[in-house]
């Protein structure tokens, strides 16, 4: 069974800190990883993806792969209340994709 | 323009019954999804299609069955609906073929939610 891990939270952070989110993997040959970012009651939207180890930055936004270790983190620097939702970590094998359970994040004034 | 839209929005029905969700989107993509979000929010992937063949078939009871008229649209047909099927139903596409390369992200539709009374 491929499982995609996150950390179920609630992480709490104060506005203007940095939110990190992490994600594991069990299977070495995935391709693509994405984050995307649910909030309540509405659909899945994405936030970043990333195909290759190491950095990618967008705005605010940094997610890290590291295929060796299978792990993918995503960073949300100056984070805003507007950030308080649950972030799904996503990996694909070709077109068959795996989401993590989420980590709900809860960013307070 | 809504790029991968569903309807209905909302279905409360009896068990026992028989419905259908309707999923269509207009980014050329040629792969679609069908998922179900139950209250613990995990995100379970059913079905997939890729211009318009079955590529995904998770275990899930054979009262859902989907249908993929052309590759811009994927319904999702659910027979004698159970009280177990309230949930929420996504479908999502991207821009993936069987070939071997990236897989891309998936582009998600604004859900389904389906109550069974």
């Amino acid at each position: 069974q491929k499982e995609v891990e996150q950390n179920s939270g609630p992480l709490s952070v104060p506005e203007g800190a940095i939110a990190s989110l992490n994600c594991t993997y069990s299977d070495r040959v995935s391709q693509s990883f994405f984050w995307y970012r649910q909030y309540s009651g509405k659909s899945p939207e994405l936030i970043m993806s990333i195909y290759s180890n190491g950095d990618k930055e967008d705005g605010r936004f940094t997610a890290q792969l590291n295929k060796a270790s299978q792990y993918v983190s995503l960073l949300i620097r100056d984070s805003q209340p507007s950030d308080s939702a649950t972030y799904l970590c996503a990996v694909k094998k070709y077109y068959i994709p795996t989401f993590g359970r989420g980590t709900s994040l809860i960013v307070h004034p | 323009d809504t790029a991968v839209s569903q309807t209905p929005k909302y279905l409360v029905t009896q068990m026992g019954n028989d419905k259908s969700i309707k999923c269509e989107q207009n980014l050329g993509h040629d792969t679609m999804y069908w998922y179900k979000q139950d209250s613990k929010k995990f995100l379970k992937i059913m079905f997939s299609y890729n211009n318009k063949e079955l590529i995904i078939n998770e275990t899930v009871p054979n009262r859902f069955s989907p249908k993929s008229p052309d590759k811009a649209h994927l319904n999702l047909h659910i027979n004698s609906l159970e009280l177990g099927d309230s949930a929420v139903y996504f479908c999502a596409s991207s821009q993936d073929g069987q070939a071997l390369g990236y897989s891309y992200e998936q582009y998600f539709g604004p859900g389904t939610r389906l109550t069974v009374t």
